[in-house]
């Protein structure tokens, strides 16, 4: 049963645009969040991440945001750029050490 | 710098046969992990080592072991190789477990079961 849950195979965004990409998980014990990025023949790298004790963390164009009430977050690009077109996998734990990942979202921003 | 480094990239093999995947970090981190990706399965956690001489098992565990070898290497093995062990197979390490770290990935290896 897939406990972290990314709904959205796809999505493709016009350059400088704003793509916003959406998680959802369903264990209340989830209390770290965490963001990647992948490009084809490679190894998921790490993005950004947050604590259940925020809401919002930012880093450069990187930007998350956690709903815990609804256990829902998101990761917004602004802008997005070619180089941006990768599979973004949402990641969460409730310890540390192990690790769920949602199935991915393949972001196409088109120049 | 290198980072994590699997071996091999790719490997075919026979059901039944055994195989060893081989993982290496050079960053002096304490904590390794093993993943499989499956298409429409994101990454699943196999097994992972919070610290050298601990091994844990993930979410996945059947059909493979695992050896930590020293702080650096970290094993993954199939026994007797299956078809439904064919995947994508990334190793991971992190400084610690534990809140507030983030893996650093190897580039995976493919493998398929025949």
């Amino acid at each position: 049963d897939q406990q972290v849950k990314q709904n959205s195979p796809s999505l493709s965004v016009q350059e400088g645009r704003i793509s916003i990409l959406n998680c959802d998980y369903t264990n209340s014990m989830f209390d770290y969040f965490l963001w990647y990025k992948k490009y084809p023949a490679e190894g998921p790298t790490f993005l950004i991440s947050i604590s259940s004790i925020k809401d919002k963390n930012e880093d450069g164009r990187f930007t998350v945001f956690l709903n815990k009430s609804a256990k829902h977050l998101s990761l917004h690009i602004v802008p997005s750029q070619p180089g941006d077109s990768a599979v973004y996998f949402c990641a969460a734990t409730p310890t540390g050490n192990q690790f769920y990942f949602g199935t991915g979202t393949s972001l196409t921003v088109i120049p | 710098n290198a980072g994590v480094t699997q071996t091999p990239k790719f490997q075919v093999l026979k059901t039944g046969q055994s195989m060893t995947l081989q993982c290496a970090q050079d960053m002096n981190h304490n904590s390794m992990y093993w993943y499989r990706q499956d298409p429409g399965m994101g990454l699943r956690l196999i097994y992972y080592s919070a610290s050298e001489g601990t091994t844990d098992k993930g979410e996945v565990p059947n059909g493979y072991n695992v050896s930590r070898l020293n702080k650096r290497e970290f094993s993954l093995r199939l026994e007797s190789a299956a078809p439904s062990q064919t995947s994508v197979y990334f190793c991971a390490s992190s400084e610690a477990a534990g809140q507030g770290t983030a893996h650093t990935f190897g580039s995976g290896t493919r493998l398929t079961v025949v």
